[in-house]
């Protein structure tokens, strides 16, 4: 199974910050990288798709790079409402496993 | 509206059964691969297993294989996981998920094995 290594595990900033998430796999897997964010108690949404895929109505402060193994999200000036756990996912083969999660908070 | 909604969770003690359904609507299901992704409590997101276009073909992680199985009935709209051989460790709550950007998530059911 591939393993999805994401970093820091949680993370404090402010309103306007710019703040980056790093999601390492450990095989190569092209660009078959998603990113969500989930708020508590609610589904997980989809953020960017192919490593650097913007998904429709998503915000363009949230940006993904990376290929490979290597993979970053980063968010530019951040809002009150992007507060929330930060996941990666790996689609390149099943099992289609996720990192452990970064947990963003106000500092 | 394009949404799915999951049912059939609930209380269940270990070494039961339940199966959950998740029923798509506004958008032409058949032709979309479908997954279910689980969540324990308070720990990150676990996918569980995926089902093609007709249901002839599925993946399913480990710790699931032999006790659970996914089923679709596309006339229906409808996805399926059939959970057997219930352990403490499969409570979360169950989401499906609409392959292949995973763009389209419904709100989840909660599945609580216990005694």
């Amino acid at each position: 199974d591939i393993q999805m290594t994401q970093s820091p595990s949680s993370l404090s900033a402010s309103a306007g910050d710019r703040v980056t998430i790093t999601c390492r796999a450990s095989q190569n897997i092209s660009s078959y990288l998603n990113w969500y964010q989930q708020k508590p108690g609610k589904a997980p949404k989809l953020l960017i798709y192919a490593a650097s895929s913007l998904q429709s109505g998503v915000p363009s402060r949230f940006s993904g790079s990376g290929s490979g193994t290597d993979f970053t999200l980063t968010i530019n000036s951040l809002q009150p409402e992007d507060f929330a756990t930060y996941y990666c996912q790996q689609s390149y083969s099943t099992p289609y496993t996720f990192g452990q999660g970064t947990k963003l908070e106000i500092k | 509206e394009v949404q799915l909604v999951e049912s059939g969770g609930g209380l269940v003690q270990p070494g039961g059964s339940l199966r959950l359904s998740c029923a798509a609507s506004g958008f032409t299901y058949s032709s979309y691969w479908m997954t279910w992704v689980r969540q324990a409590p308070g720990k990150g997101l676990e996918w569980v297993a995926n089902i093609n276009l007709d249901g002839s073909e599925n993946y399913y992680v480990d710790s699931v294989k032999g006790r659970f199985t996914i089923s679709r009935d596309n006339a229906k709209k409808s996805l399926y996981l059939q959970m057997n051989s219930l352990r403490a460790e499969d409570t979360a709550v169950y989401y499906c998920a609409r392959e292949p950007r995973f763009d389209l998530w419904g709100r989840g059911t909660l599945v609580t094995v216990s005694s």
